[in-house]
């Protein structure tokens, strides 16, 4: 079985802040994602990575930067933590860049920033 | 651009009521490949379904069944007789081929199933 792992699943920072949500998949996966979710916005995608070293923004990329530098990690970082940036962030990993595949989603990690 | 719209926000429903989740797409591509997928209250989304645009054929797996028509750009989703445990959030997701790999999923169906 596919297994996505994210560090956290509740996590408390600081406005300012910097914070690195990180992702782990077992599977070699190529492909990796992260959203976030809000109620009543469903799923937006943040960042996404087609292999290692190598990213593409999302729909809402501003405030946050990403880091592939081996296959099996997808780290999400926000280098100066906002309020409007609570919120549940999902990693997910897909096998080849088929749009076919279906995505393997980690447990999410809800952050709140005070 | 792609665009998935699931209408309803929350469904409550009595358990062994039917319940059904409507799904309409928009995409220019005549390739394209449609999910489903369930967050149960633990978070994290579980795949159910994929369908190609050339297969409409309508599928059944135990209780769950899916109605694609491309005539009308719908992927609905039934859940017959429902249980408790069917209590979550499904998301309905749309992937162009001639796209950029991404996938656009609608706002969710919250189902409540009561006891």
């Amino acid at each position: 079985d596919v297994k996505v792992t994210q560090s956290s699943r509740y996590l408390v920072k600081r406005t300012g802040e910097k914070v690195f949500l990180e992702c782990v998949q077992d599977m070699d996966h190529e492909n990796m994602f992260w959203y976030r979710q809000d109620p009543g916005l469903g799923l937006r995608l943040i960042y996404f990575s087609y292999d290692v070293k190598m990213k593409e923004k999302g729909d809402i990329p501003e405030g946050y930067s990403v880091s592939r530098e081996k296959k099996e990690r997808f780290s999400l970082i926000l280098e100066s933590a906002s309020t409007n940036q609570t919120s549940m962030y999902l990693c997910a990993s897909r096998s080849g860049t088929g749009p076919y595949n279906e995505q393997f989603f980690g447990p999410g990690t809800r952050l709140t920033v005070l | 651009a792609q665009k998935v719209t699931q209408a309803q926000t929350e469904i409550s429903v009595v358990e062994k009521e039917d319940v059904t989740l409507d799904c309409v797409y928009e995409t220019r591509d005549t390739t394209y490949y449609l999910f489903w997928y369930k967050q149960p209250p633990s978070g994290e989304l579980v795949f159910l379904i994929r369908r190609n645009s050339f297969d409409e054929q309508n599928e059944i797996s135990g209780r769950y069944s899916w109605n694609f028509q491309k005539s009308t750009s719908s992927f609905n989703f039934t859940i017959t007789a429902s249980q408790v445990v069917d209590s979550a959030v499904y998301f309905c997701a749309l992937s162009e081929a001639g796209g950029n790999n991404r996938l656009a999923f609608g706002k969710g169906n919250q189902v409540v199933v009561i006891p």
